[in-house]
């Protein structure tokens, strides 16, 4: 079945740099990745629509280069959060559309970030 | 725009009981409505989805959902729960359209279960 890899699972960093976080598409192509954010008990927002080779759309609110995304490829999409500050801990999680299995996305298993 | 509403934040059922989770959507037309579940800590695994056809849908897990336009409601169903169902319980809608889209989910239900 499709599987998606989120990289890594947990990091934590110092207030200031920059935390890069992978997500993959193991089994199949995606010409579409999602990223999506979730506070603590709080619902899934989405952050952005990442296509491969060419800009992601952010939705109203993202900073668009506070998080920084690339999809250079039919496999990969990195989310980057640069000058990374303590509000910007929280979980994300990508999805990718698995073309030909059916509309519902698969997720990766989710990165928890924390700024200290 | 589209919505998803999960009225419930927290459902406690015991063990072997049945259980049905509320959600109600908002959309000008049907739209592709899904189900995840959420264990602590992880991403989310996809229980069944509606696109069209048979209203009654069979998922993973022994879950099920009823979809009614009527009621513009798509509730999840099982009619015994284990141990190993708590969790939390997202539903999402998504346009009907095929290719990538975006979902929009619900508040989330965070499913207790009593020994």
């Amino acid at each position: 079945g499709a599987v998606v890899s989120q990289h890594p699972s947990r990091v934590i960093c110092k207030s200031g740099t920059s935390v890069k976080i992978e997500c993959r598409s193991l089994d199949f192509q995606a010409t579409t990745m999602f990223w999506y954010r979730q506070f603590p008990k709080q619902s899934l927002m989405l952050m952005a629509t990442s296509n491969e080779g060419s800009k992601a759309t952010y939705e109203q609110g993202v900073e668009k280069d506070k998080f920084l995304i690339n999809h250079a490829s039919l496999t990969l999409s990195t989310l980057t959060v640069t000058s990374a500050h303590p509000e910007d801990s929280s979980f994300y999680i990508c999805s990718a559309e698995a073309t030909g299995v059916g509309y519902g996305y698969t997720f990766g298993s989710g990165t928890r970030l924390t700024v200290v | 725009a589209q919505s998803a509403t999960q009225p419930d934040i927290h459902i406690t059922v015991s063990e072997g009981a049945s259980l049905e989770l509320r959600c109600n959507y908002s959309y000008g037309a049907t739209p592709y409505l899904f189900w995840y579940v959420q264990s602590p800590g992880q991403g989310l695994q996809l229980l069944l989805k509606y696109f069209s056809g048979d209203t009654l849908v069979q998922g993973i897990k022994g879950f099920e959902a009823e979809f009614k336009r009527s009621q513009s409601s798509f509730n999840l169903r099982k009619p015994s729960v284990h141990w190993s169902d708590a969790a939390e319980y997202f539903c999402a809608v998504g346009p009907p359209l095929q290719g990538a889209q975006k979902l929009v989910f619900g508040q989330g239900t965070r499913l207790t279960i009593n020994p």
